[in-house]
């Protein structure tokens, strides 16, 4: 299985870039894909395939990456973006796996 | 619009069933694989199933293979989840979805197991 390993929790200040990262046990190529959730929300699809955004998802995300390394940026920070955020790799069927969430927080 | 809507949930006892369903619209439901993917409380997002658009093939983890079966009805856009042989360890809000990145999500419906 291939297991997503991301930091737990990530404190930034309003106006901020932040760097969110995804490490994958094994290679995924680019199918990486990226989730935001806020709080009693269902998960909302940010980025697909590493690096494309999804339609109607601002253009302070973006991500980039490939093979075992990813990383989701937010530039600037806003308060709407405080919530947990999750990578999901679909590159091995089964299974697909999601990392553990990394929740953003403000200073 | 894509619209997913899932029902069946509630609580149950541990080792018996319950099947859940989802209806789907806004989009040709026959040309897409679909999934189940449940969040326990407080915790993170776990994929559960997987069907493809004709529903001969189908994908599960290791923590639910044996116990859930996934299938679809093409002729009535929906998406269902057996879950037999339920454990405490399986609350959680279960969410459908489509493809095998998840562009959609419905509201999710909530399973309890619990005597």
């Amino acid at each position: 299985d291939t297991v997503l390993t991301q930091s737990p929790a990530l404190a930034v200040s309003l106006g901020q870039r932040v760097t969110i990262s995804c490490r994958a046990s094994k290679s995924v190529s680019t199918y990486m894909h990226w989730y935001q959730q806020k709080s009693g929300q269902q998960p909302k699809l940010l980025i697909y395939s590493a690096s494309n955004l999804e339609s109607g998802v601002p253009s302070r995300f973006s991500g980039s990456g490939s093979g075992t390394d990813f990383t989701l940026t937010i530039d600037p920070v806003e308060a709407d973006d405080i919530a947990n955020y999750y990578c999901q790799q679909s590159n091995e069927l089964p299974p697909l796996t999601f990392g553990s969430g990394t929740k953003l927080e403000i200073k | 619009e894509v619209q997913l809507v899932e029902s069946g949930g509630g609580l149950v006892q541990p080792g018996r069933s319950l099947k859940l369903s989802c209806a789907a619209s806004g989009f040709t439901f026959s040309n897409y694989y679909m999934a189940w993917v449940r969040q326990a409380p407080k915790k993170g997002l776990e994929w559960v199933a997987t069907i493809s658009t004709s529903g001969s093939r189908t994908y599960y983890p290791d923590s639910v293979k044996g116990r859930f079966t996934i299938s679809r009805d093409n002729a009535k856009s929906s998406l269902y989840l057996q879950m037999n042989s339920l454990k405490s360890e399986d609350t959680a809000t279960y969410y459908c979805s489509v493809g095998d990145w998840f562009a959609y999500w419905g509201q999710g419906t909530l399973v309890t197991v619990s005597s």
